[in-house]
């Protein structure tokens, strides 16, 4: 079975500093979907960024990128320039082609912004 | 409407009463998910619909729960004889369709509190 770990529970950044948030999987599959989500306080989970294994190159959404190591199970997110509306829950998920219904989510990076 | 709703936003339950909790997807998507979140845990797969198949129920984690979904939008989460480990945030998750890579549009979720 897989599974996706976050080894920073709390992680605090200055603003307009830069933050990597952790996350490792494990998994026997070749072919599968990562994805990290912020939860604010509102609850609502919201996609931050997502990719495909099998591609080579890091998606970048804006001020979000991710350093996606496949052979190190990896999949760190980076946040630059970041922003008080930032801090949130994030959550690092993995999903199977196999199994579409289930994300399997880490227990989460809960990240402070200091003004 | 333009986003995942979910009624009732809190509920508060004695032990041992049944309850419902609603799911309103984004209209025309046809993949629905249920999640649960326990406090300081990541979210667990609960139960997945998609289009017509039958549900993916893996995830449910006793026969005290039960969800529908009617018409192919609506769903319900069902838990008969609620216990103190039922509380928990419920999320719901829609999308377009049921494929690996689609993005997840989440509810703000209810608040299962269990007395």
């Amino acid at each position: 079975a897989q599974t996706v770990t976050q080894s920073q529970p709390e992680m605090s950044v200055q603003e307009a500093e830069t933050v990597t948030l952790s996350c490792t999987y494990d998994t026997s599959e070749s072919d599968y979907y990562l994805f990290w989500y912020k939860q604010p306080p509102s609850r609502q989970m919201i996609l931050v960024i997502r990719q495909e294994a099998y591609k080579q190159q890091n998606a970048t959404e804006n001020r979000f990128s991710v350093n996606f190591q496949k052979a190190a199970k990896s999949f760190s997110l980076k946040i630059s320039d970041s922003q008080l509306g930032d801090a949130a829950m994030y959550f690092c998920a993995y999903r199977s082609p196999r199994s579409q219904g289930n994300l399997i989510f880490g227990k989460g990076t809960k990240l402070s912004v200091k003004p | 409407g333009a986003g995942v709703s979910q009624s009732p936003s809190n509920k508060v339950t004695e032990k041992g009463k049944d309850v419902e909790l609603r799911c309103d997807p984004i209209s025309g998507h046809t993949a629905l998910y249920w999640y649960r979140q326990s406090l300081g845990q990541g979210l667990e797969f609960l139960i997945y619909f998609q289009g017509n198949s039958a549900p993916d129920k893996s995830g449910l984690p006793s026969d005290r729960f039960s969800a529908e979904r009617t018409g192919g939008s609506v769903s319900t989460l069902t838990i008969q004889r609620t216990q103190q480990e039922d509380s928990a945030v419920y999320l719901c998750a829609s999308s377009l369709s049921g494929g690996a890579f689609t993005e997840a549009f989440f509810g703000q979720g209810t608040r299962l509190t269990v007395v």
